[in-house]
């Protein structure tokens, strides 16, 4: 019972090095989102996808590109590394129709950038 | 200003004390309320929600909403060590959007 499942699980990148994290889902949801979580921030929205061939920004989205693959797939890239993107980043999906919003959350990719 | 505001903590308490949590939000169209748990090194997973205002429990849980003062709570009754985390609490807007507090670490020492 995988859930939402993440890769890597930690990474460090040089400021300017580009990488791309993955999250796949088992659960058949529609909707993908990526966070970012910074100590005192919160969670903070990056890119969300309402189904399968869609995405739209969220509260924090410059730096980041994102690609829904498939409906398991939605991945989170980054072209240009900067130090402010040190974070834990975490990957998220919901079911279609649920107006509660319940999300259920991956594990997290830890990202240092140097 | 932030839409939901949580206290950071972190709050430490002795095992069997009642842990008492706190969010205030300012949009009054918000729905849905959420806890999530969070242990260290983990993703958030839900641990309560609803959408009306007054109580509602699940084991030593007990959430409760304020509609009319934009407040929501969290009780945890006879606390654990196993408790020790940290706990967000999470609102769903009009437009189905969540919103998260910043989390408040709880230590819950034996």
């Amino acid at each position: 019972n995988a859930g939402v499942t993440q890769t890597p699980k930690f990474q460090v990148l040089k400021t300017g090095q580009s990488m791309t994290l993955q999250c796949a889902q088992d659960m058949n949801h529609n909707s993908m989102y990526w966070y970012r979580q910074d100590p005192g921030m919160g969670l903070r929205l990056i890119y969300y996808s309402a189904s399968e061939g869609t995405t739209d920004k969220g509260e924090v989205p410059n730096g980041y590109n994102v690609s829904r693959l498939n409906k398991r797939e939605f991945s989170l890239r980054l072209e240009s590394a900067a130090p402010s993107q040190t974070s834990v980043y975490f990957c998220a999906s919901k079911s279609g129709g649920d107006l509660k919003n319940i999300q259920y959350f991956g594990a997290g990719t830890r990202l240092s950038v140097l | 200003q932030k839409e939901v505001e949580q206290d950071p903590g972190p709050l430490s308490v002795p095992e069997g004390a009642i842990v008492s949590l706190n969010c205030t939000y300012s949009n009054s169209a918000f729905q849905y309320f959420m806890w999530y748990r969070q242990y260290s090194r983990k993703g958030p997973e839900l641990l309560m929600y609803t959408y009306s205002s007054g109580n509602k429990e699940d084991g030593r849980f007990t959430a409760q909403v304020d509609k009319s003062s934009k407040y929501i709570s969290l009780f945890i009754r006879d606390s654990q060590p196993s408790d020790s985390a940290t706990y967000l609490c999470a609102i769903t807007d009009s437009w189905g959007k969540l919103q998260f507090g910043a989390g408040t670490q709880v230590v819950v020492t034996p």
